[in-house]
């Protein structure tokens, strides 16, 4: 099993739609978890932190499940500027000596 | 402004030649990745390092090379023995801030590397 797995995607959207990601990951201990956004030929950005309580910024959502192991990314109403493709960031437990750990991504497409 | 600089952003070798690519950081960061992304792939991970003079293999080391001699660079040589190089490569750092349960990541730019 990989260590961080995501939903293969593409997701090809319509305007407005709402429209949501999953990620699991495998290490119970790991210690924070993230969503990041990459553009074509680009660096990956940070796009949130994802939190037991629910993280929410504007048209989008970020939930852990530590129980079930799985991180989840809801976009409501979306844009063509989310297109884009996005990744979840696993790290290590404190101290590990391990690294980060990126899934390998979803890619998004919304169309007008 | 803190952040993280690669160099080149485009960077053309011929085969059997080694290339270097740099990453260089002012954010005092201790942990520095370097990680390569095939298109339409996600990252996998070269080599890492937690602190000056030790780096370790991440997941496809073979062909790469690193040192970490300043805690500001973390430079990434692309041997003659890495059968397929072309690709985007990225540098990362970490920090976990003093009293803080949550890491933060930075990534530079990115450098694309073609074999030609």
């Amino acid at each position: 099993r990989k260590e961080v797995e995501q939903d293969p995607g593409p997701f090809n959207v319509p305007e407005g739609a709402t429209v949501a990601f999953n990620c699991t990951y495998s290490n119970s201990a790991s210690q924070s978890f993230f969503w990041y956004r990459q553009d074509c030929r680009k660096e990956p950005k940070l796009l949130m932190s994802v939190y037991s309580s629910g993280n929410e910024d504007g048209r989008f959502t970020a939930q852990l499940n530590r129980a079930s192991q799985y991180i989840s990314l809801l976009i409501r109403d979306s844009k063509l500027s989310d297109s884009a493709t996005y990744l979840c960031v696993v790290t290590p437990p404190s101290g590990s000596a391990r690294q980060l750990t990126f899934g390998s991504g979803t890619q998004l497409t919304v169309l007008p | 402004d803190g952040g993280i600089t690669q160099s080149p952003k485009y960077l053309f070798r011929k085969e059997g030649q080694n290339v270097t690519l740099s990453c260089e950081q002012n954010l005092n960061h201790d942990a520095m990745y370097w990680y390569r992304q095939d298109p339409g792939q996600g990252l996998r991970l070269i080599y890492y390092s937690q602190i000056v003079n030790d780096f370790q293999k991440g997941d496809i080391a073979e062909g790469y090379s690193v040192s970490r001699e300043k805690k500001e660079s973390f430079p990434l040589t692309v041997t003659s023995a890495q059968k397929n190089p072309t690709a985007f490569y990225l540098c990362a750092s970490r920090i976990r801030p003093s009293g803080s349960y949550e890491d933060t990541i930075y990534f530079g730019e990115g450098s694309w590397l073609t074999v030609v």
